[in-house]
């Protein structure tokens, strides 16, 4: 079974509003990353957080890890046409990644 | 400049045929990934190399393999290709396991 699952499966917003995309887990990890896929390209990685942090910044994404939950969540502000894309997050489990199923963000412009 | 290449981006083949997918990685990262994606976007690993250990998802089967001239890369065998292998594969390769992957561009694979 998927090890990370996100939520919403897809999202629709206009240019400039924020985006936010959750991620929930089933068991313990050592890091949760989120990797964007723009249609037809490979995936890009975003951010890496690890267990015993709670919060990270890149820019305009920030990315929350809250281990009591299993769950995280991604962040994009002011939001541009550029970010249309599936986002994953992926969490290690045993000695592999697994990659949740994503959400499909389109902003509109 | 690209970092991890894969070669053909696109493969159209018939069903029972052998094909191969090559990768390479230029960041001199120690781990390689094959991972296949199918038309609802899910990821799945196939193996993962480095070069001291092959690890291989229970769920792949056997006509896929996986081999590695040197450390910047790893090709992927498929041997009596199926209806159901048509997917996209992507190679990815990492400094060490669970690091940060970087992934090619794909190989959207068609069987018919």
């Amino acid at each position: 079974s998927q090890q990370g699952e996100e939520d919403p499966q897809a999202l629709s917003i206009q240019e400039g509003e924020n985006a936010t995309m959750n991620c929930s887990y089933k068991t313990s990890i050592n890091n949760l990353q989120w990797y964007r896929q723009n249609s037809g390209r490979g995936l890009v990685h975003l951010i890496l957080i690890r267990s015993n942090e709670r919060e990270k910044h890149s820019g305009r994404l920030r990315v929350t890890l809250d281990t009591s939950k299993k769950s995280s969540s991604l962040l994009i502000t002011a939001s541009r046409a550029a970010d249309t894309a599936s986002y994953f997050c992926a969490t290690d489990k045993g000695n592999k990644l697994v990659f949740g199923a994503g959400t499909i963000l389109r902003v509109k412009s | 400049d690209t970092a991890v290449s894969q070669t053909p981006k696109y493969l159209v083949t018939q069903m029972g045929n052998d094909k191969s997918i090559k990768c390479e990685q230029n960041l001199g990262h120690d781990t390689m990934y094959w991972y296949k994606q199918d038309s609802k976007k899910f990821l799945k690993i196939m193996f993962s190399y480095n070069n001291k250990e092959l690890i291989i998802n229970k769920t792949v089967p056997n006509r896929f393999s996986p081999k590695s001239p040197d450390k910047a890369h790893l090709n992927l065998h498929i041997n009596s290709l199926e209806l159901g292998d048509s997917a996209v594969y992507f190679c990815a390769s990492s400094p060490t396991d669970f690091y940060e992957q970087y992934f090619g561009p794909g190989t959207r694979l068609t069987v018919t």
